[in-house]
This record gives C-alpha cells, structure tokens and sequence, in this order.
C-alpha cells in the first residue's frame, strides 16, 4: 500500500468547487503531518500552491490564489486542496507531499480536468 | 525572486554516472534560511524526491537511492550538484532541482518542503 494514495483523475465543472482528496497509509495519524500541494502543468515544473497542517499552521504559497486552501479530513485519514470557482488554467495535475520517517513522499498525482 | 537552473548530459550510458549540477540565481546559496535539492520525474509518471543537502553540506538521501546517489554543494560558485552512479533505463526522467525553505533552528536538518523548483532537465539513459 502506498504512503499517499490520490485519485487518478477528477473532474469538475467551470465555476464549481474541486475538492481533491490524499489519504495517508492506515497506521499513521494525517492530523501529525504537514501536507504540502503542488500544481503541475504539461512540459512545466511543478509549482508550489500551498501547505496545511491545521488552520494555525498553514502557509499559501507566493501568489497563490485565496481561492486554493487546504485542509484536512480525520475520518478519512485524508489531507484536501480545496479549489474554488475553478477556471480553465486550473486543469492541471496536482500532488501531494509529507515528510514521512526521514524521506519526503509524493502522492501519485490527480489530474484535475475542468468541463 | 531566486531562481534554480539544472544543466548535464541529456544522454548517459547504462551503468555509467549521471552528474548535474544546479545553478541558483537571485541569492546565495550559503544562507541559512534554505535547503537544497533533487527531485525526479519519470516520463507519465510522478514526483520522486532524491536527497537534499545545507550550504555547510549536512545532506539527507532518499532511503531507496541512497546507495546510489551523491549530492554536493560548491558555495564558490552558488552550485550544487548531484551523481547517481550504475544508471539503467529505470532512472530516465525529468531532473528538477529546487529549493526548500528551513525550519525552526537553522542547521539542524530540519526544513519544509520544496518551494522554488527548476525548470528541469532530461535525462535519457540509453546505450
């Protein structure tokens, strides 16, 4: 079973919400963790969006848009990036990242497709 | 606004070395509000984090390259570089470079995770 585990795909409809789901390896708590969240865009490097621990303990990344935020689900074990009003440029793929037992671990990837 | 450029081989033989190197710009590497490092990515595929290392040198390895791999750090000309040694086809991939911001007591290995990223460079091991 892998350390983060993230959807494939999603997809969300122009103007709506997005809310884009890390679920962390039973056996260790998401609450403990800070959970980093990068956009990457085709042929692009990735770029750094935002990272949550809690509402204390959060940071949006240089000109990042208000209308991405993260937050965390307990009952899932799950960290979230919330995007809001979502336009066009936010099709892209998105990762996860948590410093687990001295390595840093990347989710898989959603790719998020805007209809 | 501090920018990262990778540069190397584009093409490495199997069981050859594969060496970049990253050039930062825009600061000096030798401050203690950074940390330094690698990151690849497989064509289609994800993200997989290599090592990072301090401007004194301190590095931390990912546990299942760590055989493998050497990162180090010129602070003369505000480089730092990587050398993954015996390649196969299985470490073709896009090598980033990047920036991760320390945290708490500077110097004490303890950092976030990365904020300014390179643009990359292709790697292709190939006979």
């Amino acid at each position: 079973q892998a350390v983060l585990t993230q959807p494939s795909s999603l997809s969300a409809s122009l103007g709506a919400s997005a809310s884009l789901t890390c679920t962390l390896r039973s056996g260790f708590n998401v609450g403990t963790y800070m959970m980093y969240w990068y956009q990457q865009k085709p042929g692009s490097p990735p770029q750094y969006l935002l990272r949550y621990r809690s509402d204390s303990d959060k940071q949006q990344g240089s000109g990042v848009p208000s209308r991405f935020s993260g937050s965390k689900d307990p009952s899932a074990n799950a960290g979230i990036l919330l995007i809001s009003g979502l336009q066009s440029e936010d099709e892209a793929d998105y990762y996860c990242l948590i410093w687990h037992i001295n390595a840093w671990v990347f989710g898989g990837g959603t790719k998020l497709s805007v209809l | 606004q501090q920018q990262l450029q990778e540069s190397g081989p584009g093409l490495v033989k199997p069981s050859e070395t594969l060496s970049l190197t990253c050039t930062v710009s825009g600061g000096s590497i030798s401050t203690s509000y950074y940390y330094w490092g690698w990151i690849r990515q497989p064509p289609g595929k994800g993200l997989e984090w290599i090592a990072t290392i301090y401007y004194t040198g301190s590095s931390y390895y990912n546990p299942s390259l760590k055989s493998r791999v050497t990162i180090s750090v010129d602070t003369s000309n505000n480089q730092f570089s990587l050398s993954l040694s015996s390649v196969t086809a299985a470490d073709t991939a896009v090598y980033y470079c990047a920036r991760y911001p320390a945290s708490g007591t500077p110097g004490t290995g303890s950092y976030y995770g990365m904020d300014v990223w390179g643009q990359g460079t292709t790697v292709t091991v190939s006979s």
